[in-house]
């Protein structure tokens, strides 16, 4: 079945720890984003990127990193994680880039920090 | 400019009844106006979008409405079920950004 597959679906994770989300899709979608959801603030985009090779900030991008290495994997990278990262994580896809495109999720990420 | 505020943040309504949801913005550069539908746990999923070239966009029990001159869009849920019961995302974009800016949710709970 197409869509985006996000792992792990849930982690717990000491504070100071590197963590790698990753998320695939087989879309051949040529957008991908990342975003953080905080219950009462919706959702909020970490980091997106237009084309594979390509990545840009989004509006909360402190503390993330991503890679654009092919199409299909634009994993999520907490360098050093610190408990106001705990949320849940969804990647999403869109087949262009732009804001005006529609978009669609993955299943999501929930990153406990510790 | 960038913000959406989305009211009401709850809403309960009867099975049967209507449920409308208002969102509004302010940039005049906002073309794209996507609805999202997340129920407990799960994802985000797209139901219905509208483009600034049209007023109004009907599929089976849902419509949205785009009041340009105004800057507010509505979801319109008709015949509401058990099953709409969810929290329901506005958002709004266009060509000139990257990002897709969200609202903060509402929660619809349909009784039986």
């Amino acid at each position: 079945i197409a869509g985006i597959t996000q792992a792990p679906t849930s982690q717990i994770l000491a504070a100071g720890r590197r963590m790698t989300l990753r998320c695939t899709q087989d879309m051949r979608h040529n957008a991908m984003y990342w975003y953080r959801q905080d219950l009462g603030l919706g959702l909020r985009l970490i980091h997106y990127s237009n084309t594979a090779g390509t990545t840009g900030k989004g509006e909360v991008p402190d503390g993330y990193s991503v890679s654009r290495a092919n199409t299909d994997d634009f994993p999520l990278t907490l360098a050093s994680a610190v408990p106001s990262q705990t949320s849940v994580y969804f990647c999403a896809s869109s087949a262009l880039g732009g804001s005006n495109q529609p978009q669609h999720f993955g299943d999501g990420t929930r990153l406990s920090i510790l | 400019g960038e913000n959406v505020e989305q009211h009401p943040s709850t809403l309960s309504v009867q099975e049967g009844d209507s449920a409308v949801i208002k969102c509004t913005y302010s940039d005049s550069a906002s073309n794209y106006f996507p609805w999202y539908k997340q129920e407990l746990g799960k994802r985000p999923q797209l139901i219905i979008d509208i483009r600034s070239n049209v007023g109004e966009k009907k599929d089976q029990r849902i419509a949205v409405t785009l009041n340009k001159t105004a800057k507010h869009f509505s979801l319109h849920i008709t015949e509401t079920q058990p099953e709409d019961s969810a929290v329901y995302f506005c958002a709004k974009g266009n060509t000139g950004f990257q990002k897709l800016v969200f609202g903060t949710g509402t929660r619809l709970l349909v009784s039986p």
